[in-house]
């Protein structure tokens, strides 16, 4: 089945421990992307990476870190959490970079809390 | 840089009625995209539909319509023949044709009343 796989699902943790949200899609898809979702914010761009090894700031990436090493895979590091990164974290991929119309898959989602 | 306003936090419907959802934007570009995005209380998001700045006729997808108005900078969502499961968050959203960054407003939450 084609789709995006975050994990975990739903995290607590403290501030300052450092911690990793994997992203994994299994449809070749060039370009990738993780957003955080707040009330009343809608969604906004982290960060996002249009292949291999190139990745590049969206509108909110204080506090995050992302590494793109293979196709499949692209890792949200937070070095150290602080509770205002408290959120709804979602991946997404779509299949061509150049092409914006393409639609984006979605991941479902990872609650992250930061006491 | 370009902003998505969604001006309804809150709407509701009758089923099988029609609701339409605002969404309007800033840009100083000419080409560019924009999409609607609802998320059931799942927290999926799934896409409902698309237009291309370029392309003057609206998009439509089944029960789905826009009403896309670029000198107004508007891209509203019509929704006919409601059903309980239109019930969800809906995202508006705009990107760039010169780039990858995407823009999302802060979404109506729309409820369907049997």
């Amino acid at each position: 089945e084609a789709q995006v796989t975050q994990n975990p699902r739903y995290l607590i943790t403290v501030t300052g421990k450092k911690l990793t949200v994997t992203c994994s899609q299994n449809m070749n898809h060039e370009y990738m992307s993780w957003y955080r979702q707040d009330p009343g914010l809608g969604l906004r761009q982290i960060y996002y990476s249009m292949n291999v090894e190139v990745t590049d700031k969206g509108d909110v990436p204080e506090g995050y870190k992302v590494s793109r090493k293979e196709k499949r895979n692209f890792p949200l590091i937070l070095e150290s959490p602080s509770p205002n990164q408290t959120s709804l974290y979602f991946c997404a991929s779509s299949l061509w970079a150049g092409d914006p119309y393409n639609e984006q898959f979605f991941g479902p989602g990872t609650r992250l809390t930061v006491l | 840089a370009q902003t998505v306003t969604q001006s309804q936090p809150e709407m509701s419907v009758q089923e099988a009625e029609t609701v339409t959802l605002s969404c309007t934007y800033d840009t100083s570009e000419s080409d560019y995209y924009l999409f609607w995005y609802k998320q059931p209380p799942s927290r999926q998001m799934i896409l409902v539909i698309r237009q291309e700045a370029y392309k003057q006729q609206n998009a439509t997808e089944n029960r789905f319509s826009v009403n896309f108005q670029k000198a107004a900078k508007s891209f509203s969502l019509k929704i006919s023949d409601s059903q309980l499961g239109d019930a969800a968050m809906y995202f508006c959203a705009y990107r760039s044709d010169n780039n990858n960054d995407m823009r999302f407003g802060a979404g109506t939450r729309l409820t369907v009343k049997p």
